[in-house]
């Protein structure tokens, strides 16, 4: 149980585009879910918690008219890279918990890069 | 605000040979610590977690930790590596609930890479 589901897992997008990566939890309701973004050989940055049906609390530094997060719903949380740049090539994966005392489940995080 | 530290970027050992993968945490309040693991291009899987109870805790595939609170250690152990272990793996930290400080928030380590070594 506790499966989340992130797609797509690989994307390639042209400079000053937008890239959609959904997270979806699959077999349980998320009202939290956390995007990270990791870079090479590095640990994981928190960029944002999102909240279904609320605002996204965004990590210090990270640009919230650039990362869009939408929680729609129980099951689904988004992140929208805006108008990307190669500096946003990365890898970015999301989490969700069943509840505090659970352990955060991962999905197999997207990498996107922007030529 | 609390800080997980893995002392090592690497640590290689042969197969068959016991295995340890260092973490110490900071945290106000009691913690709540995880091991993940991450192969290539992976998200990270969970292995397990200490909340309350036996310092040694036992996970999937044959590893286990052990909480030393006066230490402030989680060190991740298993005692015969396979080459299938290979891989990235973080310590991460938050605070228990209601220990009334810190945050809820999951707060990793740099993570450490193991190399098994046939």
């Amino acid at each position: 149980g506790a499966v989340v589901s992130q797609h797509p897992s690989r994307v390639i997008c042209k400079s000053g585009t937008s890239v959609k990566i959904e997270c979806r939890s699959l077999d349980f309701q998320a009202t939290t879910m956390f995007w990270y973004r990791q870079f090479p050989k590095q640990s994981l940055m928190l960029m944002a918690t999102s909240n279904e049906g609320s605002k996204a609390t965004y990590e210090q530094g990270v640009e919230k008219d650039k990362f869009l997060i939408n929680h729609a719903s129980l099951t689904l949380s988004t992140l929208t890279v805006t108008s990307a740049h190669p500096e946003d090539s990365s890898f970015y994966i999301c989490s969700a918990w069943t509840g505090y005392n659970s352990p955060l489940h991962f999905g197999n995080g997207t990498r996107l890069t922007v030529t | 605000a609390q800080s997980v530290a893995q002392p090592e970027d690497q640590v290689n050992v042969a197969e068959g040979n016991p295995l340890t993968v260092k973490c110490t945490y900071s945290v106000s309040g009691n913690p709540y610590l995880f091991w993940y693991v991450q192969y290539p291009n992976r998200g990270l899987q969970f292995l397990l977690k200490y909340i309350t109870g036996d310092n040694l805790v036992k996970g999937s595939y044959g590893f286990e930790a052990e909480f030393n609170k006066s230490q402030t250690s989680f060190h991740l152990k298993k005692p015969s590596a396979l080459v299938s272990d290979s891989a990235l793996y973080f310590c991460a930290v938050r605070s228990h609930p209601y220990s009334g400080a810190g945050s809820y928030q999951l707060t990793f380590g740099k993570g450490t890479k193991l190399s098994v070594i046939p």
